[in-house]
């Protein structure tokens, strides 16, 4: 069983459009979860943490279920920009801030 | 500021032949971090700087893989006598202890091609 399983999409949807990621973890123990933005060829980059409270960034909601060990990730009004891949990250527990990527899923947002 | 920068953008070299990759990191930041991401793949640690120390070098593929790094800054990460399968996007991270050490910011990644 990989650590991060993620559903690779590609999740096709229109603008305007709310979509919803899911991911799961293996390790119980793990203590920081992300989500990253990968466009195509180009770096990750922190699109935003997730905390077992539940946090919002504009059209972006992040939720943590520890019991379930699953992270979601829903984006509301969506815009053609928001084209990418949406990477799930888990801080290895009792590691040396090592981050355990998912594979990706894949967003494609048309007009 | 400046980011994360690395050296080469892409690589292009033959089976057999060893490459050395290089990362600049974000200055100040005393934590360093090797990825790689395979075509299609998510990304797959390699080793881990504390300052010059490598204390997490659990990823490293193979005893032809190497890093290190000097004066808290720079790294190179060498692979001997590459190998097809080493071809992939090889990605460096660092983070500061001033801010979250969960928040890795990633350079741009040197694309290998081994033929």
């Amino acid at each position: 069983r990989k650590e991060v399983e993620q559903d690779p999409g590609p999740f096709n949807v229109p603008e305007g459009a709310t979509v919803a990621f899911n991911c799961t973890y293996s390790n119980s123990a793990s203590q920081s979860f992300f989500w990253y933005r990968q466009d195509c060829r180009k770096e990750p980059k922190l699109l935003m943490s997730v905390y077992s409270s539940g946090n919002e960034d504009g059209r972006f909601t992040a939720q943590l279920n520890r019991a379930s060990q699953y992270i979601s990730l829903l984006i509301r009004d969506s815009k053609l920009s928001d084209s990418a891949t949406y990477l799930c990250v888990v801080n290895e527990a009792g590691g040396y801030n090592k981050l355990i990527f998912g594979a990706g899923t894949r967003l494609a947002v048309h007009p | 500021g400046a980011g994360v920068s690395q050296s080469p953008s892409n690589k292009v070299t033959e089976k057999g032949k060893d490459v050395e990759l290089r990362c600049d990191p974000i200055s100040g930041h005393t934590a360093l971090y090797w990825y790689r991401q395979s075509l299609g793949q998510g990304l797959e640690f390699l080793i881990y700087f504390q300052g010059n120390s490598a204390p997490d070098k659990s990823g490293l593929p193979s005893d032809r893989f190497s890093a290190e790094r000097t004066g808290g800054s720079v790294s190179t990460l060498t692979i001997q006598r590459t190998q097809q399968e080493d071809s992939a996007v090889y990605l460096c991270a660092s983070s500061s202890p001033q801010e979250s050490t969960d928040t890795q910011y990633f350079g741009p990644g040197t694309r290998l091609t081994v033929l």
